[in-house]
């Protein structure tokens, strides 16, 4: 079974250029989920996804973030414009619903860093 | 605002070496408490999902409690080895579906 695929694996950005980040979740996986990894922090929940339609964005930086999941498949994350303290990992993980018991499925993230 | 932590932030064991983490997450409203461990460069993996009370599940060398009346969860690694070496996370997932992450548990183990 393919996993979750993520691109691109890094990205160097001066601040205030935009950025976009692509997520193919597994095959099958309603759910999908962005989260922001910066150093020395647990992952913090962007968006979350189900199917096209978003669950929660409560802690997405509206002004600056925004998040597509077009027909229900692949999705895009993008920043515009990037500042400083954008650098972090971005994960995207898919799962086959958001009940207690399925488990999440992660890509191998993208290291942002903005100079 | 829902908080997950984890104890201690960072550990260095000798090879050989048994050790064990803590994660706390609210009492209230639970689903379920995942753990995962992220090692260098690679995605993270899921370790164990756990959803009753008392709950304990094992996979090799690595086990695992849960106590949802007091929110508690302990992760334990026996005879800890240099590929055990990696950040070992806890998420907890409440009746709002999303998976909310504590900052992780780093561990080192020397050969």
């Amino acid at each position: 079974e393919a996993g979750v695929a993520q691109s691109p694996r890094y990205k160097i950005i001066e601040k205030r250029q935009s950025v976009a980040f692509w997520c193919n979740p597994i095959s099958g996986h309603a759910t999908l989920y962005w989260y922001q990894q910066i150093l020395g922090q647990g992952p913090k929940l962007l968006i979350q996804f189900q199917n096209n339609g978003v669950v929660d964005d409560s802690q997405l930086p509206k002004d600056r973030f925004s998040a597509e999941r077009l027909k229900g498949v692949d999705s895009t994350l993008k920043i515009q414009p990037a500042k400083l303290e954008d650098s972090a990992v971005y994960l995207c993980a898919s799962s086959l619903a958001f009940t207690g018991y399925t488990e999440a499925f992660f890509g191998q993230g993208t290291r942002l860093t903005v100079v | 605002i829902l908080n997950v932590e984890q104890s201690p932030q960072s550990l260095h064991v000798q090879e050989g070496d048994s050790t064990n983490f803590t994660c706390s997450f609210p009492s209230s409203n639970f689903y379920a408490l995942h753990w995962y461990r992220w090692e260098t460069a690679k995605s993270p993996e899921a370790l164990f999902v756990m959803t009753l009370n008392g709950d304990e599940k094992k996979k090799g060398r690595i086990s695992a409690t849960l106590n949802t009346k007091e929110g508690y969860s302990y992760l334990y690694i026996k005879g800890s080895q240099p590929e055990d070496s990696a950040t070992y996370l806890c998420a907890f997932r409440g009746n709002t579906g999303k998976l909310i992450f504590g900052q992780g548990t780093t561990l080192q183990v020397k050969p």
